[in-house]
């Protein structure tokens, strides 16, 4: 099966500016979930979706973060305007309901951001 | 609150020697615990799930409740088990709470 792909690969912008990240997930995953791992610390969870959805958004920040995912398949994360503390990897992942029970999450590859 | 702490930063071995990557939990529910693996420039993946009680690539891990831990072993480490490895615990909801990852470099 095709693996979750993200673009772009790499992203510099400067404070204040905007951009957009695009997920699209593992055909028939259910959940989407868009993680940010700032260097040298592990993935934290920004926002969950379930179909179109969204099923936890509690650690993302809502004042310039974004986040959609029309007809529960692709998604896109917006910043708005960005800070120099938004330079992290972004990491979508997804993953299957299919399975009861604990279950796994296939990442796609991230996009680096680099805010100067 | 969920969190895992992997208390090591960076771990060196020879090859050929056991290695253990530690990770604690703490949850308040019942558990469920995972591995994930980076290799250099590449994505991040599931290595290991312990419901699935299953030994990937020579790794093992157990869950030990009493001791909230799920570390991961491997008797005789191998030059290409260098990589980036993170413990993540999971919820039924499918939210997962990862460590700040163990960098493992298997000298030969």
């Amino acid at each position: 099966e095709a693996g979750v792909a993200q673009s772009p690969r790499y992203k510099i912008i400067e404070k204040r500016q905007s951009v957009a990240f695009w997920c699209n997930p593992i055909s028939g995953h259910a959940t989407l979930y868009w993680y940010q791992q700032i260097l040298g610390q592990g993935p934290k969870l920004l926002i969950q979706f379930q179909n179109n959805g969204v099923v936890d958004d509690s650690q993302l920040p809502k004042d310039r973060f974004s986040a959609e995912r029309l007809k529960g398949v692709d998604s896109t994360l917006k910043i708005q305007p960005a800070k120099l503390e938004d330079s992290a990897v972004y990491l979508c992942a997804s993953s299957s309901i299919r399975d009861r029970g604990p279950y796994g999450y296939t990442f796609g590859s991230g996009t680096r951001l680099t805010v100067v | 609150a969920q969190r895992v702490t992997q208390p090591e930063k960076l771990l060196s071995v020879f090859k050929g020697a056991p290695v253990e990557l530690k990770c604690n939990y703490s949850y308040s529910g019942s558990p469920e615990l995972f591995w994930y693996v980076q290799y250099s420039r590449q994505r991040l993946q599931l290595l290991l799930r312990h419901i699935s009680r299953e030994s990937i690539k020579g790794f093992t891990a157990d869950l030990n409740k009493g001791e909230t831990s799920f570390h991961l072993k491997k008797p005789f480490a191998q030059e290409e088990d260098s990589a980036m490895y993170y413990c993540a615990l999971g919820t039924n909801a499918g939210k997962s709470t990862f460590g700040d990852g163990t960098t493992l470099t298997v000298k030969p």
